[in-house]
């Protein structure tokens, strides 16, 4: 049973460009959230989609959008990069948007902005 | 807001000594709260979880009890390993499925 697989696992960008990762939940899930960890912090909730819907959002600004498609996959967008959005980035599945169910982490997507 | 404030580190300790790691929280409702710990090169993985005060959560010989009249969620293991070195996130979720996390302790143990 293939657990969360995202790609790509590492990416370099300049300022200024768009960039997009890619996450496959794990089997039987059908909830995507996304998390941003800075070196050496805690990971940020990001947003998370459910139904093809952004469902909920953390405190991100609007350069940062998602889509999730019909298979429950998932794509995270930065648009406009800045250094500040070097980080790992962490695609967490689930089964439905309710609280009761354990969200199961991928590896990453360790992304560099020079 | 929902917060968790988590001991820093890094720890270093040797093997077969007793570990705790403290943890604290603020939050709004009622949490569930749990421990993740991060191997290097990986993703999150959950070591363990109580949904409601009193509870104990517990797995690989870590334990941690959710404690509602101190707001805390210590983690403990009486006996670590040389493979238990890892980051270690304490998170807190109330309701909706986003996890609040602190700020991750480094832990490493030394043969």
């Amino acid at each position: 049973d293939a657990g969360v697989t995202q790609s790509p696992t590492h990416l370099i960008k300049t300022r200024g460009q768009q960039v997009t990762l890619r996450c496959s939940p794990k089997s039987g899930h059908d909830t995507v959230s996304w998390y941003q960890q800075a070196l050496g912090q805690g990971p940020q909730f990001i947003f998370q989609y459910y139904e093809e819907e952004e469902r909920q959002r953390g405190n991100f600004p609007d350069r940062f959008s998602g889509h999730q498609f019909p298979n429950y996959s998932s794509e995270l967008n930065v648009n406009a990069l800045l250094l500040g959005d070097s980080a790992l980035y962490l695609c967490a599945s689930s089964l439905s948007p309710s609280g009761s169910y354990e969200q199961y982490f991928g590896p990453g997507t360790r992304l560099t902005v020079t | 807001g929902d917060s968790v404030t988590q001991m820093e580190g890094p720890v270093t300790l040797s093997e077969e000594a007793f570990l705790t790691i403290n943890c604290t929280y603020t939050a709004t409702g009622y949490p569930s709260l749990f421990w993740y710990v991060q191997y290097p090169g990986e993703g999150l993985q959950l070591l363990l979880k109580a949904t409601k005060a009193d509870d104990k959560g517990s797995n690989k010989g870590f334990e941690a009890t959710y404690r509602k009249e101190t707001t805390s969620f210590h983690l403990e293991k009486g006996s670590v390993q040389v493979s238990d070195s890892a980051v270690y996130f304490c998170a807190l979720q109330t309701g909706a499925n986003n996890l609040f996390f602190g700020t991750g302790t480094r832990l490493t143990v030394i043969p």
